[in-house]
C-alpha cells in the first residue's frame, strides 16, 4: 500500500533564510512524487514533481526537491525564504501501475517571519 | 483553457440531510477525483471515475457516492449527513486515470458545514 508521511505540521522559518519540508514516501516500485502547495480556502497548487532522471528537480516559485531513493524521501527545499511562502504545503505519492491513485500527506504548514 | 470548476463553493446542511456536490474538469480530462479535507486528517481520497466508470474508491462508508456523466462532469452525494462530514471537499482532474505525469489540477473546493 502506498503512504506518505511529513514528519512536521508545522515549520517555521525567518524571511531570506533556506527553508525544508520534509516528506518520506512508501509504494511499490518506481514512485511518482508531487508537492502541492494551498493558500487559504484555496484548492491544491501543483509546485514540481519526480517521475525518473536527476534526483534534484526544480519547480515554481523558487522551490526544488531532492529524491532519495535510499531513504525515501523527497523533501521539498528552497534556498531563500520569502513572507509570500507562507501556506500549506502537501507530499504525494503515486505508484506506476495504471490503478495508482495519489496519496497525500497531512501537510504541513509553513510560517515565514519578516 | 478554464480550470476545474466546482459548484458550490459553500454549503451549510442539517444533520441527517443530503447534499450533492458538482466539478466539471478540464477541457479534455477524463479522470475526476474526489478528496476529502479536514484539519486534523489532511486529504483523504473519496474515489476515482474515469470514463463514467468508478476506476478507484477511498475508505468511506456507503454513505458517501459519486457519478460520472458522458461529458465527464462529475457529482458527488453524501447522504444521512453527520457533524463529521464538515470539511472542504475537493475535485481534482487529470486525463488519465490516477492522475497524469503532472497530478492532478484542483477545483477551489467545496466547503461543507453541517450544523
Amino acid at each position: 500500500a502506498q503512504s506518505v508521511a511529513q514528519p512536521e505540521d508545522q515549520v517555521n522559518v525567518a524571511e531570506g533564510n533556506p527553508l525544508t519540508v520534509k516528506c518520506t514516501y512508501s509504494v511499490s516500485g518506481n514512485p511518482y512524487l508531487f508537492w502541492y502547495v494551498q493558500y487559504p480556502n484555496r484548492g491544491l497548487q501543483f509546485l514540481l514533481k519526480y517521475i525518473t532522471g536527476d534526483n534534484l528537480v526544480k519547480g515554481s516559485y523558487g522551490f526544488e526537491a531532492e529524491f532519495n531513493k535510499s531513504q525515501t524521501s523527497f523533501h521539498l527545499k528552497k534556498p531563500s525564504a520569502l513572507v509570500s511562502d507562507s501556506a500549506l504545503y502537501f507530499c504525494a505519492v503515486r505508484g506506476y501501475s495504471s490503478a495508482s491513485k495519489i496519496i497525500f500527506g497531512s501537510g504541513t504548514r509553513l510560517s515565514i517571519r519578516p | 483553457k478554464a480550470g476545474v470548476t466546482q459548484t458550490p463553493r459553500y454549503l451549510i446542511k442539517t444533520r441527517g440531510q443530503q447534499v450533492t456536490l458538482s466539478c466539471s474538469p478540464i477541457s479534455g480530462h477524463r479522470s475526476v477525483s474526489w478528496y476529502q479535507q479536514t484539519p486534523g486528517q489532511g486529504l483523504q481520497f473519496l474515489f476515482e471515475y474515469f470514463s463514467e466508470t468508478q476506476r478507484n474508491k477511498g475508505n468511506f462508508p456507503g454513505r458517501f457516492s459519486g457519478r460520472q456523466f458522458s461529458n465527464s462532469r462529475s457529482e458527488m452525494n453524501v447522504s444521512t449527513l453527520e457533524l463529521g462530514d464538515s470539511a472542504l471537499y475537493l475535485c481534482a482532474s487529470s486525463a488519465i486515470t490516477g492522475g497524469d505525469l503532472d497530478g492532478y489540477t484542483f477545483g477551489s473546493g467545496t466547503r461543507l458545514t453541517v450544523v
